[in-house]
């Protein structure tokens, strides 16, 4: 299957720093990437959705401004946490989507951040 | 009313008995369905998809989907250990591409 790539794994970062995470499609390209959010024992809330060189479409609720999405290429998006606050520690998946997968998304391997 | 329901659980069985994890969606238009599987502090991985009304099978897994009554259902025979995990129902509609998933079921397989 398609593998997306997902880094870093782990990151911790004091208050008022910021973050950027990097997905990578690996063997494909990825027309579509996805960026969601998962608080401990809740299901995905997606965050936005991206278009290779395109603007991301942010979900109702979710600050532009904060999480800046970049998607360059077709194999690279990176979501960037600006000014880290404790409430923006969770675990954070992307997907990706490439030409001709109409439904299915392959996901990376999470990026869990802790802000102190 | 959520777009996608499912029962939180934990729903357990012992192992070798077949885990019944059951999907509810809102959107009548809706076109595709999968099931995930997440382990803890990992990210979903997909297991199964179904496009058209009745069951599809692979290995373990059957799907079952009923579009009349907007349901969609994931069987697991022969249960291990390590099928323990939560299992996520996610649906995407006819009108957009975003996947929308449901809160997710806990199994548990007890040996």
């Amino acid at each position: 299957g398609a593998v997306v790539s997902q880094h870093p794994s782990r990151v911790i970062c004091k208050s008022g720093t910021s973050v950027k995470i990097e997905c990578r499609s690996l063997d494909f390209q990825a027309t579509t990437m996805f960026w969601y959010r998962q608080f401990p024992k809740k299901s995905l809330m997606l965050m936005a959705t991206s278009n290779e060189g395109s603007k991301a479409t942010y979900e109702q609720g979710v600050e532009k401004d904060k999480f800046l999405i970049n998607h360059a290429s077709l194999t690279l998006s990176t979501l960037t946490v600006t000014s880290a606050h404790p409430e923006d520690s969770s675990f954070y998946i992307c997907s990706a989507r490439g030409i001709g997968q109409v439904s299915e998304a392959f996901f990376g391997q999470g990026t869990r951040l802790t802000v102190v | 009313q959520k777009e996608v329901e499912q029962n939180s659980g934990p729903l357990s069985v012992p192992e070798g008995a077949i885990a019944s994890l059951n999907c509810t969606y809102s959107d009548r238009v809706s076109q595709s369905f999968f099931w995930y599987r997440q382990y803890s502090g990992k990210s979903p991985e997909l297991i199964m998809s179904i496009y058209s009304n009745g069951d599809k099978e692979d290995g373990r897994f059957t799907a079952q989907l009923n579009k009349a009554s907007q349901y969609v259902s994931l069987l697991i025979r022969d249960s291990q250990p390590s099928d323990s995990a939560t299992y996520l129902c996610a649906v995407i509609r006819e009108y957009g591409n975003k996947l929308v998933f449901g809160a997710g079921t806990i199994l548990r397989v007890k040996s």
